[in-house]
């Protein structure tokens, strides 16, 4: 099915360890993009890139590292991860002509 | 890339009423979207006005832009219960891709 898939949908980790959320688009758009939406701060820009091995740092980048070696595939990783890392994480990707931003459903991190 | 700011907060009204929310901002823009989320839900895409625009309708949507006071509104005319969710908006630049949001209208719409 054609659209943004993110995995996994919950995951509950420990403070130190590593987690890498996925993130998959099937339109070949070539923008993609992370947030987290945290209570009282809305949606917040983590990483983006414009297209294969080019990504840029958003707003709240410190913590967190991506790669993006082929255009369906931006996954995120949390290399230590931290309580205030809790979150909803959301990607996103979006066409060049419309801007139109298309996301995934999210997923649920709890750091303990 | 810049942030919108939407007004009010958070808004209630009945089934059947008309909802007005607002999205202010701070420079020239190419354009500005409005995203609805519905609880545990991604953001989805609602309607894109240009700069050179002054107001746009989608369905029961319509939506106005004045660049001269750097603010947009979004109305939903005739709300239902299923319009229950929180607004966005995302104004973006020449050149810009990358949509940064606010907080949010959190739109509570009573049976």
């Amino acid at each position: 099915d054609a659209g943004i898939t993110q995995s996994p949908r919950y995951k509950i980790t420990e403070t130190g360890r590593q987690v890498t959320l996925m993130c998959h688009q099937t339109w070949s758009h070539s923008y993609m993009f992370w947030y987290r939406q945290d209570l009282g701060h809305g949606l917040r820009l983590i990483y983006y890139s414009a297209a294969a091995d080019i990504t840029d740092k958003g707003e709240v980048p410190d913590g967190y590292v991506v790669s993006r070696s082929k255009t369906e595939n931006f996954p995120l990783t949390l290399e230590s991860a931290t309580r205030s890392q809790t979150s909803v994480y959301f990607c996103a990707s979006s066409d060049y002509n419309t801007g139109e931003l298309f996301f995934g459903e999210g997923s649920r991190l709890t750091v303990l | 890339s810049q942030q919108g700011e939407e007004d009010p907060q958070a808004l209630s009204i009945q089934e059947g009423e008309n909802a007005t929310m607002n999205c202010s901002y701070k420079t020239s823009i190419n354009n500005l979207q409005w995203y609805r989320q519905n609880s545990g839900r991604g953001l989805v895409h609602l309607i894109l006005i240009r700069s050179n625009e002054r107001e746009k309708h989608s369905g029961r949507l319509r939506v106005t832009l004045d660049t001269s006071k750097k603010s947009s509104s979004l109305l939903i005319t005739a709300s239902r219960a299923a319009d229950t969710a929180s607004y966005f908006c995302a104004p973006s630049g020449a050149g810009s891709y990358q949509l940064t949001f606010g907080k949010g209208t959190k739109l509570s719409v009573i049976p």
